[in-house]
């Protein structure tokens, strides 16, 4: 049964500073793996989608890299700002799109 | 509106009664889902519509839920005698296949209390 986890639940950072997001997953057969953030009250907003057959996506000033092997991924984002302040959740994607969520990180940039 | 609509935003009922959840996916995204997100579950699969195949039912947690999906675009989520366990947001997403890549876009959520 796949399992992702993700580390840390709740990160604080100053505005200026890169932040590093860890997810970890334990069944490597996947096809996808999906970044999505979560402000409160609102749904998910799509950030990045790594396919099984890619190293890493890249948006602005967000970065997702996917190691298959080692079942993990992260996503970086430089210079944070505080509107990334959100929860930002990892899932990874089956063969027909089912999603599977990590708990999520919590993160908060102050000013 | 282009994005995924879901209705009501809120709702709150007493326990024992049915209640209906909405989604509108977006024009032409042949995929609809259905996610719970409840404090201490985090967000898990419930169903998922393709096209005209039979859904995949295999995450609704009991018989009191059901779903169906008409026309292949609206969707309606539908739970018989409502638990103070199924206080929760319920979330559609609807996606496209894109060579295997399924981008899958959210509503915002129904947020269901059942008191």
């Amino acid at each position: 049964k796949q399992e992702v986890t993700q580390i840390p639940a709740a990160l604080s950072v100053p505005e200026g500073e890169n932040l590093v997001l860890n997810c970890s997953f334990t069944d490597s057969a996947i096809y996808n793996l999906q970044w999505f953030r979560q402000d409160p009250g609102k749904g998910l907003t799509s950030l990045l989608l790594i396919q099984s057959s890619q190293r890493e996506q890249t948006s602005g000033r967000l970065n997702a890299s996917l190691d298959k092997s080692s079942g993990r991924s992260t996503l970086y984002i430089a210079a944070s700002q505080p509107g990334d302040s959100a929860t930002y959740l990892c899932a990874v994607q089956s063969s027909w799109g089912k999603l599977q969520f990590g708990a999520g990180t919590q993160v908060v940039v102050t000013p | 509106g282009a994005g995924v609509s879901q209705s009501p935003s809120n709702k709150v009922t007493e326990k024992g009664k049915d209640v209906e959840l909405r989604c509108d996916p977006i024009s032409g995204h042949t995929a609809l889902y259905w996610y719970r997100q409840s404090l201490g579950q985090g967000l898990e699969f419930l169903i998922y519509f393709q096209g005209n195949s039979a859904p995949d039912k295999s995450g609704l947690p009991s018989d009191r839920f059901s779903a169906e999906r008409t026309g292949g675009s609206v969707s309606t989520l539908t739970i018989q005698r409502t638990q103070q366990e199924d206080s929760a947001v319920y979330l559609c997403a609807s996606s496209l296949d894109l060579g295997g890549a399924y981008i899958q876009y959210f509503g915002a959520g129904t947020r269901l209390s059942v008191l």
